[in-house]
C-alpha cells in the first residue's frame, strides 16, 4: 500500500513543548501534505512539501522531507492546547493523481 | 467554514432507508471527493469526480451511489446500508484532480446505521 504511516500513533506533551510526528511512505511521490483534524470534524490542510524540497515552514510548523528515506516529519513548536488534534500525512502518487492518507498521530497537549 | 459545506451533520438511518448526503463548494474547484473515515482505520477514498465526471470508484459497494450534477455539488445516495457502514463521511474538493494544491474538506456527516 502507498499510504503513509505516521509515527507515533499517539503523543502527549505539555503545553509549550515541541511536538514531532513522522511519516513514512513506500513509493515515489510528487508531494507530501500534512493535515489536522479536530475531533469529529473535517481535515484542515496545513502544509504541502514538494518532492524537490527538503524543508518548509509555516508559522510554528516545520516540515522536512527526506526522499532517500521516504520519510517526512512535522514539527510543531511551542505547542498550545489548541494544537490538540489528529495529524495526518498524505502522499500524492506519481501517476495515481490522488491523495492517500495515513492513520494519523493523535496529539494531546496538556495544560 | 472551510468553503465546503456538508449536510446533514448527523444522520441516523435504518438499514432499509434511503437517504442522501450533500456536499457543496463554491471555491471554483474542479475536483470533488468522497472519503469514509471509520474508527481506527485510515481515510478510505470512495469516489473522485473531476469536471463532473467520475474518474475513480474504489470498489465501493453499490449501496453507495454518487452523483455530481455540476462542479459545485456532490451527492452520496445511500440505500440498504449495513451497520458497518456507520462512519464519518467526508467530502473534499481541490483545484485540480491531483490535489497538488491541497484538499479542502467539509466538516463531515456522522452516519449511524441502526
Amino acid at each position: 500500500s502507498q499510504q503513509g504511516e505516521e509515527d507515533p500513533q499517539a503523543l502527549s506533551i505539555q503545553e509549550g513543548e515541541n511536538a514531532t510526528m513522522n511519516c513514512s511512505y513506500k513509493t515515489s511521490i510528487n508531494n507530501l501534505q500534512w493535515y489536522r483534524q479536530n475531533s469529529g470534524r473535517g481535515l484542515v490542510h496545513l502544509i504541502l512539501i514538494r518532492s524537490n524540497e527538503r524543508e518548509k515552514h509555516s508559522g510554528r510548523l516545520r516540515v522536512t522531507l527526506d526522499t532517500s528515506k521516504k520519510s517526512s516529519s512535522l514539527l510543531i513548536t511551542a505547542s498550545r492546547a489548541a494544537d490538540t488534534a489528529s495529524y495526518f500525512c498524505a502522499t500524492d502518487w506519481g501517476g495515481a493523481q490522488k491523495l492517500v492518507f495515513g492513520q494519523g498521530t493523535r496529539l494531546t497537549i496538556n495544560p | 467554514e472551510t468553503g465546503v459545506t456538508q449536510t446533514p451533520r448527523h444522520l441516523v438511518m435504518g438499514m432499509t432507508n434511503k437517504k442522501s448526503l450533500k456536499c457543496e463548494q463554491h471555491l471554483g474547484h474542479n475536483a470533488m471527493y468522497w472519503y469514509k473515515q471509520s474508527a481506527k482505520k485510515p481515510l478510505e477514498l470512495m469516489f473522485v469526480y473531476s469536471l463532473e465526471e467520475r474518474v475513480e470508484n474504489n470498489s465501493v459497494p453499490s449501496r453507495f451511489s454518487p452523483e455530481c450534477p455540476n462542479s459545485s455539488h456532490l451527492f452520496l445516495h445511500l440505500h440498504t446500508l449495513q451497520p458497518e457502514d456507520s462512519a464519518l463521511y467526508l467530502c473534499a474538493s481541490s483545484q485540480d484532480e491531483g490535489g497538488v494544491y491541497g484538499y479542502t474538506f467539509g466538516s463531515g456527516t456522522r452516519l449511524t446505521v441502526v
